[in-house]
């Protein structure tokens, strides 16, 4: 059972360029969470899906930042116009079909940003 | 402080020692959980204590829980080189009607062969 895949692993992108994210979480997962760290902190919360469902995007910012859970494919993080502010390591976190943080969050390996 | 903060930042111990990290938080939590993140790499879960319990093992972990003093510590016994990492806590909470997990800034442990 594959873990939780991202992909790219690292990104470089202009200032103004767009930023795509993807994260296929564990088989038999339907539930993803976003999460930002920037260098020496822990992760911050952005965004939490179902499929074709946003639940709760309260740690998302409202502009630039956009996420999807399709029926088919991956989960999308989407960054738009990037600034430099944006370079990060961002985690992707699945869990079984009960969701919520009651049931343990599989992490990936990560995708690192970086904004010239 | 922000919720779930580990204590101390750094910690640096030799292979065999006993390594002790703890953390506080300041909202009431559904549980509690210690995740291990290695240089560049992503997280990965260690263990998970709920609300109302009050101690778990796993292996050579042993995490309490102390919802009164709104804190926990995460003991590593024989601790080994490849215990070397950053560790993190995470709450989960409930906020605005939906469960979230809310991370720790983590602490770096070095064991030293």
């Amino acid at each position: 059972n594959a873990g939780v895949m991202q992909n790219p692993r690292h990104l470089v992108r202009r200032r103004g360029q767009e930023a795509r994210l993807r994260c296929s979480p564990m088989k038999g997962h339907s539930h993803v969470y976003w999460y930002r760290q920037l260098p020496e902190e822990g992760l911050k919360f952005m965004v939490y899906l179902q499929k074709e469902n946003i639940i709760d995007e309260s740690g998302m910012p409202k502009e630039r930042f956009s996420a999807e859970f399709p029926k088919e494919g991956p989960s999308i993080l989407r960054i738009q116009q990037v600034v430099r502010g944006d370079s990060a390591a961002y985690f992707c976190a699945s869990s079984p079909i009960f969701g919520g943080i009651q049931e343990t969050q599989y992490f990936g390996p990560g995708t690192r940003l970086l904004v010239l | 402080s922000q919720q779930g903060e580990e204590d101390p930042q750094a910690l640096s111990i030799q292979e065999g020692e006993n390594a002790t990290m703890n953390c506080s938080y300041k909202t009431s939590i559904n549980n509690l959980q210690w995740y291990r993140q290695n240089s560049g790499r992503g997280l990965v879960h260690l263990i998970l204590i709920r609300s109302n319990e009050r101690e778990k093992h796993s292996g050579r972990l042993r995490v309490t829980l102390d919802t009164s003093k709104k804190s926990s510590s995460l003991l590593i016994t024989a601790s080994r080189a490849a215990d070397t990492a950053s560790y993190f806590c995470a709450t989960g909470i409930t906020q605005g009607g939906s469960e979230k997990l809310v991370f720790g800034k983590g602490m770096k442990l070095t064991v030293n062969p």
